[in-house]
């Protein structure tokens, strides 16, 4: 099946920092999202995005699918953005997305 | 904004037992998913369903499990004879098409085994 690596698997930062985080996968996609899990386990949808760029106020994302790899930049970082930022991925001939091990962002205040 | 919602929010069931998770899909979805996260690790796929039939399964959906659309509305997850292992979160998951549509998931059914 297809894999799905992100990284870095733990990242700590002060309040107010930039961060990027990478997901790479091993085959075609025409489904990628990120998704924000929250202390309380719920996952929320950031962005779906198989290809291009899009950004969403402090959030943006870009996926090269030729690549094979996505990235999400988180800027001027709160403390509300900790938690587990996941990135999934759909395979061309999948209705099911698989997800990747996840970035644990701690925001420091 | 339409969502997928999820009941119960958290059961503790025994070892043993069979249960039952349920879940609202967005309304004008045909694609329906759950998935499972284990405490600490990654969210998995178990089971998708279109049309009133599985379209796929992984290795995790064996014969404990088994999934229905009853009516119009609910989509449910079974698991019989629940064992401790099977303790984690639990995602309903619904999207409009499939390859290449948005998944939208609910907020998650914790189920506890003791």
């Amino acid at each position: 099946g297809i894999q799905v690596e992100q990284s870095p698997p733990d990242l700590i930062l002060q309040e107010g920092a930039n961060s990027t985080l990478r997901c790479n996968f091993s085959d075609s996609v025409n489904n990628l999202q990120w998704f924000h899990q929250n202390p309380w386990g719920q996952l929320i949808n950031l962005f779906y995005i198989p290809s291009g760029t899009k950004q969403n106020g402090r959030l943006s994302a870009t996926t090269v699918a030729t690549e094979r790899y996505s990235l999400l930049y988180i800027s001027s970082s709160q403390t509300t953005d900790s938690g587990v930022y996941f990135c999934a991925v759909g395979k061309r001939r999948d209705d099911k997305i698989i997800f990747g091990k996840g970035t644990r962002l701690h925001i420091l205040p | 904004e339409p969502e997928v919602t999820q009941t119960p929010s958290h059961q503790v069931t025994q070892m043993g037992q069979e249960v039952i998770l349920r879940c609202v899909p967005i309304s004008n979805h045909l694609y329906f998913y759950w998935y499972r996260q284990i405490l600490g690790q990654k969210v998995e796929f178990l089971v998708s369903f279109y049309n009133n039939e599985i379209s796929e399964k992984s290795e995790i959906f064996d014969d404990q499990f088994s999934v229905e659309r009853p009516d119009g509305s609910n989509f449910t997850l079974k698991i019989r004879s629940t064992k401790l292992e099977d303790s984690a979160m639990y995602f309903c998951a619904s999207s409009r098409g499939g390859r290449g549509n948005t998944i939208y998931f609910g907020e998650g059914s914790w189920l506890t085994v003791v």
